[in-house]
């Protein structure tokens, strides 16, 4: 099946420093990959969906200068969380959808994000 | 609104049935998913309805009414590694999940 993978599969970062997960489909094109956040005993938060070479597409509450997202091909997207801090500790995950699959999103394996 | 309700916890005994429901409202509907995720892991997908019916899958099935905004996870045969979140989400007209909160399946001895 379609592989996505994310790196690096945890991170501690400082409190107002930067980082960057990149997620990557590793045998397909994703015309279109997206961004979740989850909190423990929390279900899967959209935070936005991006389409190759296009702008993001943010979901309400969710602030498109501090989560950065690029996706400048068919096989990478990364997201950026600027000025993190401890509150943006979270479990970010990636999905992705095959341009030529009309159902499946295929997920990575995650990232967990430590703020201090 | 969209809105989509599951149990939030289902207890199970190892080697029994269990069934998780889910009843959605959503803009539009195209196709209905379940996901299984360990704490700490990402979901990973287990079956996808789209027709009303029954799709069996080894242990698992997933049943789809689109006229009563229904569906059921059946897991049979329980293991104990199949304690886990099970997650049902709905592909709106916009082709975006919305998930539900997932229902903590903790299967006992």
């Amino acid at each position: 099946g379609a592989v996505v993978s994310q790196h690096p599969s945890w991170v501690i970062c400082k409190s107002g420093t930067s980082v960057k997960i990149e997620c990557r489909s590793l045998d397909f094109q994703a015309t279109t990959m997206f961004w979740y956040r989850q909190f423990p005993k929390q279900s899967l938060m959209l935070m936005a969906t991006s389409n190759e070479g296009s702008k993001a597409t943010y979901e309400q509450g969710v602030e498109k200068d501090k989560f950065l997202i690029n996706h400048a091909s068919l096989t990478l997207s990364t997201l950026t969380v600027t000025s993190a801090h401890p509150e943006d500790s979270s479990f970010y995950i990636c999905s992705a959808r095959d341009g030529g699959g009309l159902y499946e999103q295929y997920f990575g394996p995650g990232t967990r994000l430590t703020v201090t | 609104g969209q809105n989509i309700d599951q149990p939030t916890e289902m207890t199970a005994t190892e080697g029994a049935i269990v069934q998780i429901n889910c009843t959605y409202q959503t803009s539009g509907f195209n196709g209905l998913f379940w996901y299984q995720q360990h704490a700490g892991e990402a979901p990973t997908f287990l079956s996808y309805n789209v027709l009303d019916g029954l799709e069996e899958k080894g242990r698992f099935s997933s049943f789809l009414s689109r006229s009563k905004g229904y569906s059921y996870l059946l897991l049979k045969e329980l293991q104990m590694k199949d304690s886990a979140s099970y997650l049902c989400a709905v592909r709106d007209s916009n082709y975006q999940l919305i998930w539900g909160a997932g229902t903590k399946l903790i299967i006992k001895p």
